[in-house]
């Protein structure tokens, strides 16, 4: 499996401070993805990319950035946190099976909580 | 857009027993991938098994089982043989053929009972 990381593992800041998630992986995939966690709500996708050069806008970006300064390394910022953007952060990354097919791989997620 | 539905909030099982998990999806495309994700308590998600739209032999992984009616666009997981460590959030997921970004279901929690 691939051996992504995120950190920092859990994070409590405050409305209107900046704060920067980070993700790296070590096993030379070119797609990584962010993605958002709420109750009853499951994943949504917040940004991907399919390499360095590479950025997307996924369900949710709004008050969301991401920079991919590595095919290893894939930050989620957000700028100016509120309240509502309390959740778990997941980062994935994804490769090609023999058969084509593509698997995802998940971190171990970043929980944030915004006063 | 694609939208994934699990309808069943919660559900337990005893211990050795068979569950089955359900998930329904919309998709107006013919080629695409299905996922069921756990998340243990430690959070990590981790792939469960894998269908292919285009394949009609469901697919297998052990104790994992999977129905899939793509007419109904129905996607079932069965866990044979419930393990405690089976007790978990189960997530279904569903992907096109390009770029593979993921949808999921809101979850189905699931306990398995000693």
């Amino acid at each position: 499996d691939a051996d992504v990381t995120q950190t920092p593992r859990n994070r409590i800041t405050k409305t209107g401070k900046r704060i920067m998630l980070e993700c790296s992986q070590t096993k030379g995939h070119d797609r990584m993805y962010w993605y958002r966690q709420d109750p009853g709500l499951g994943l949504r996708l917040i940004y991907y990319s399919f390499d360095v050069k590479d950025i997307n806008k996924g369900e949710i970006s709004d008050g969301y950035s991401v920079s991919r300064q590595a095919q290893a390394k894939f930050s989620l910022s957000l700028e100016s946190a509120i309240p509502n953007q309390t959740a778990l952060y997941f980062c994935a990354t994804s490769d090609f099976g023999l058969g084509g097919e593509e698997t995802q791989y998940f971190g171990p997620g970043t929980r944030l909580l915004v006063l | 857009a694609q939208t994934v539905t699990q309808s069943q909030p919660e559900m337990s099982v005893q211990e050795a027993e068979t569950v089955t998990l359900s998930c329904t999806y919309d998709t107006s495309e013919s080629n695409y991938y299905l996922f069921w994700y756990k998340q243990p308590p430690s959070r990590q998600m981790i792939l469960v098994i894998r269908q292919e739209a285009y394949k009609q032999q469901n697919a297998t992984e052990n104790r994992f089982s999977v129905n899939f009616q793509k007419a109904a666009k129905s996607f079932s997981l069965k866990i044979s043989d419930s393990q405690l460590g089976d007790t978990a959030m189960y997530f279904c997921a569903f992907a096109l053929n390009a770029g593979n970004m993921l949808t999921f279901g809101g979850g189905t929690r699931l306990m398995v009972k000693p």
